[in-house]
């Protein structure tokens, strides 16, 4: 069965600072990656995802992801945090072949401080 | 276009009562996907309906909880005799396939059972 782990449950980074959110999956093949942002009272919007091909993945908002097949991990990063990132961050795996639920891990809470 | 549109966003019952969650996916889309979000959790998959029918249930926790979509767009998840233990966030999401097409997610119903 498919999993993932986010082993930071917050984080803090001041504004302006880099930004590095960890994801960690178990899956038997390259999956399809997906990172969704939830800020309060609103629903997952999606930042990015990875299918296939280049490793790096581009989002919304200045978001990047790298899919890692030997680490088994599709960080998050952002060179430059904004106040208004604060929110938080699910990593989700897919399987990539026929029908798959996608599984969600339990989310990073980001604060962005001063 | 209009997104994925959830009705009520909140709700609060009493233990033993009946309720009834409404979603609007976002019209054209065929894959529609209930997700129940606990505090401090991610997203757990409850049900999946492609078109009319429910192409999988296995997320649903139990016989308490039924969801419906029977003309394949609007889609009800129901729930009898609610337990403290029901009190979520309920999510909705749909896509325009269930293969590798994005889940666009609605704002949520919070239920609260008292």
């Amino acid at each position: 069965a498919q999993s993932v782990t986010q082993p930071d449950i917050h984080i803090t980074v001041s504004e302006g600072a880099s930004l590095e959110l960890r994801c960690n999956y178990s899956y038997g093949a390259t999956p399809y990656l997906f990172w969704y942002v939830q800020s309060p009272g609103q629903g997952l919007q999606l930042l990015l995802k990875y299918f296939s091909g280049d490793t790096l993945v581009q989002g919304i908002k200045g978001f990047e992801a790298e899919f890692k097949r030997s680490q088994s991990s599709f960080n998050l990063r952002k060179p430059s945090v904004h106040w208004s990132d604060a929110a938080e961050y699910f990593c989700a795996v897919k399987g990539n072949s026929g029908y798959s639920t996608l599984t969600f891990g339990k989310g990073t809470m980001l604060l962005v401080s001063p | 276009g209009a997104g994925v549109s959830q009705t009520p966003s909140n709700k609060v019952t009493e233990k033993g009562k009946y309720v009834e969650l409404r979603c609007d996916p976002i019209s054209g889309h065929t894959a529609l996907y209930w997700y129940r979000q606990s505090l401090g959790q991610g997203p757990e998959f409850l049900i999946y309906f492609q078109g009319t029918g429910a192409a999988d249930d296995s997320g649903l926790p139990n016989d308490r909880f039924f969801a419906v979509r029977p003309e394949g767009s609007v889609s009800t998840l129901k729930i009898q005799r609610t337990e403290r233990g029901d009190s979520a966030v309920y999510l909705c999401a749909s896509s325009p396939d269930d293969i590798t097409d994005t889940q666009y997610f609605g704002p949520g119903t919070r239920l609260t059972v008292l």
